[in-house]
């Protein structure tokens, strides 16, 4: 049973910072794109960002670019969101995600909430 | 950037009806997108990928089709189960965007 559990979460000034962590069980991990997804508190899902699985390439919602980085582990099943300069509009729920043949997500963790808030 | 249309926002339907939501790229994606399901307090879950390939264990009154920039989720004999928030996400190419959701509800 595939089973994806993010931590990290939790409340953090505005400009400071995160890191997510997604452990990852039930698969192959090294063998599959990671992503991130979010969700604003009532609003819809938003991508956030994507890591191939050798960790080589990655890609980025615009709205995060240059603030957040990705980067996975596949020796410990464990994929990394680094958050920073964060703002009110970064407060959500942030969702682990794998792929399945392309970037369409078939597994997706319970999520780990991010608040920004002085 | 292809930005993700759908429409309509929401709708209500009884229960046994067809609906249809429809999902609009604003640039030929193939057949790259997907639909989820999120029902309330839930987490996303995917209903189908490649526009029409419905994923294992999703019942057949979901189907989907279309490519290039038109896209249609249909559910036939709508069930109270089926309340919740769909949205479509295209994956040809970063970004990754999804559309703004439709929520369904049973009248």
């Amino acid at each position: 049973e595939v089973q994806l559990l993010e931590s990290g979460g939790g409340l953090v000034q505005p400009g400071g910072s995160l890191r997510l962590s997604c452990g990852a069980s039930g698969f192959t991990f090294s063998t599959y794109t990671m992503g991130w997804v979010r969700q604003a508190p009532g609003k819809g899902l938003e991508w956030v960002s994507d890591i191939n699985p050798s960790g080589g390439s990655a890609f980025f919602a615009d709205s995060v670019k240059g603030r957040f980085t990705i980067s996975r582990d596949n020796s410990r099943n464990m994929v990394y969101l680094q958050t920073n300069s964060l703002g009110a509009d970064d407060t959500a729920i942030y969702y682990c995600a794998r792929a399945g043949g392309a970037s369409w997500y078939v597994d997706w963790g319970q999520g780990t909430l991010v608040t920004v808030s002085s | 950037d292809s930005q993700m249309t759908q429409s309509p926002s929401s709708l209500s339907a009884s229960v046994g009806d067809r609906v249809t939501i429809t999902c609009r790229a604003s640039q030929g994606i193939h057949n790259s997108l997907a639909w989820y399901q999120q029902k309330p307090g839930k987490v996303p879950k995917l209903l189908i990928y490649a526009a029409s390939t419905l994923q294992s264990g999703v019942p057949s009154r979901f189907s989907g089709s279309g490519s290039g920039t038109d896209f249609t989720l249909a559910i036939s004999n709508l069930q109270p189960e089926d309340v919740g928030n769909y949205y479509c996400q295209k994956y040809d190419d970063a970004p990754l965007t999804f559309g703004g959701g439709t929520k369904v509800e049973i009248k």
